[in-house]
């Protein structure tokens, strides 16, 4: 596809349950990052890859958020035992390097009940 | 205190009318400046990008920068009910994107 895709759109989960979210970059894109946005609020940092070097996780909110980048494209971010702060939407980006502009797909939010 | 703050709005507007959005921030390390409209159940898109202060136009759009007061701006003439959306401003310092709440734009046909 031209965009980045996030899936699932929307994921309601029940609190204490894990869920995973998946991002597929622009094709070619070296830099992917992960962000929260909550209602009303900018976006939150979470993560950032950068072709095979080792991803900053300083925006991690806590060691249940933990995301993966198989392979340099497809990078899915897994939240276990979810609480109900945990809902907000969640944003990924690519770029072709971290000097170039961020492009960003749809999100997935998340509720938890 | 935020390294960005922006007015969250609801900012209203009548139709063809100026808007004008704000954003002012504390870290004089940033060098580079965006702006980001996100329309509802989307994800944000690039408008604006500067790096110096003074102006940049692109059509409609206008955005202003003055380091030296920490502060940017982005100017929409002739308002369309189309430019409803939330603005997000963002900035730059290294490869970390730090941005603004977003201010919810509403322009009355």
């Amino acid at each position: 596809g031209a965009g980045v895709s996030q899936s699932p759109s929307n994921k309601v989960t029940e609190k204490g349950k894990d869920v995973e979210l998946r991002c597929d970059p622009i094709s070619g894109h070296t830099a992917l990052y992960w962000y929260r946005q909550s209602l009303g609020q900018g976006l939150e940092f979470l993560i950032y890859f950068q072709g095979n070097s080792a991803p900053d996780k300083s925006g991690l909110p806590s060691d249940r958020f933990s995301a993966e980048r198989t392979g340099g494209s497809v990078s899915t971010l897994t939240i276990q035992r979810t609480q109900q702060e945990d809902s907000a939407v969640y944003l990924c980006a690519s770029s072709q390097n971290r000097e170039s502009i961020q492009y960003f797909g749809a999100g997935t939010r998340l509720s938890v009940l | 205190q935020k390294e960005v703050e922006q007015d969250p709005g609801p900012l209203s507007v009548p139709e063809g009318a100026i808007v004008s959005l704000n954003c002012t921030y504390s870290n004089s390390a940033f060098q580079y400046f965006m702006w980001y409209r996100q329309y509802s159940r989307k994800g944000p898109e690039l408008l604006m990008y500067t790096y110096s202060s003074g102006n940049k136009e692109d059509g409609r759009f206008t955005a202003q920068v003055d380091k030296s007061s920490k502060y940017i701006s982005l100017f929409i003439r002739d308002s369309q009910p189309s430019d409803s959306a939330t603005y997000l401003c963002a900035m730059k310092s290294n490869y970390q994107l730090i941005w603004g709440a977003g201010t919810k734009l509403i322009i009355k046909p």
